[in-house]
């Protein structure tokens, strides 16, 4: 079975300073993971997402996020935070490959964690 | 190219009764996902369908169901409506239902039961 969790319900961080949202994964392969957001009373937005290659995987908006395979974790990061990056944030994954099963057509959601960028 | 259309946006019903939310996907979109989304919860998988077959089921009850039509349109119904089914329902599509692609969402059926 696969899961995904993040630690952290809350991140507050001030106006311009770098921010981190936190995620670890659990599948039994090797995994496909995404970010998303989702602002107020809308559905949720893709930022970016890690299929194979560079570890550092570059998104929408000036997030990016690194795949650490050994920590099982896949942080996302700004390096300048934005009040416009209010939002709440989730971590998903899938596990890849042909003979995952039904289960890998299923994207499987952390809680999400609520960033707030203070001005 | 229209994204992800959930009708209605909005549903007040009351316990007993049943309820059908519908999803177009994004023109060409073979894929449709569905998710319940509560605050103590988060997101949780109801079902995914390609090409009107579904692929797979969530943890839920079998008073959840749904279904793909032949133009990838989706349904979904919930009977006998309990007041912990309030939450917004998501649905998702994707072009090729392949597990690498990211999932294009619509705004949400937010169900209200009273």
């Amino acid at each position: 079975a696969q899961s995904v969790a993040q630690p952290e319900d809350q991140v507050n961080v001030a106006e311009g300073n770098p921010l981190t949202v936190k995620c670890t994964y659990s599948v039994s392969g090797n995994p496909y993971l995404f970010w998303y957001v989702q602002y107020p009373n809308r559905g949720l937005q893709f930022l970016l997402k890690y299929i194979t290659g560079d570890n550092l995987v570059k998104g929408s908006y000036g997030f990016e996020a690194e795949f650490n395979k050994s920590q099982t974790s896949f942080h996302l990061k700004k390096p300048s935070a934005l009040v416009s990056d209010s939002a709440l944030y989730f971590c998903a994954v899938r596990e890849s490959g042909r003979n995952s099963g039904a289960g890998s057509y299923q994207l499987t959601f952390g809680k999400g964690t609520k960033l707030s960028v203070i001005p | 190219k229209a994204g992800v259309t959930q009708t209605p946006r909005y549903l007040i019903k009351t316990r007993g009764q049943q309820v059908t939310l519908s999803c177009s996907p994004i023109s060409g979109h073979r894929s449709v996902s569905w998710y319940q989304q509560t605050p103590g919860q988060g997101l949780q998988f109801l079902f995914e369908y390609f090409s009107e077959t579904q692929r797979n089921k969530g943890n839920f009850p079998g008073r959840f169901s749904g279904r793909q039509f032949s133009n990838s349109r989706s349904e979904m119904n919930v009977s006998t409506l309990e007041l912990g089914d309030s939450a917004l329902y998501l649905c998702a599509s994707s072009p090729r239902g392949e597990t690498n692609e990211k999932l294009f969402f619509g705004s949400g059926t937010q169900l209200s039961v009273l």
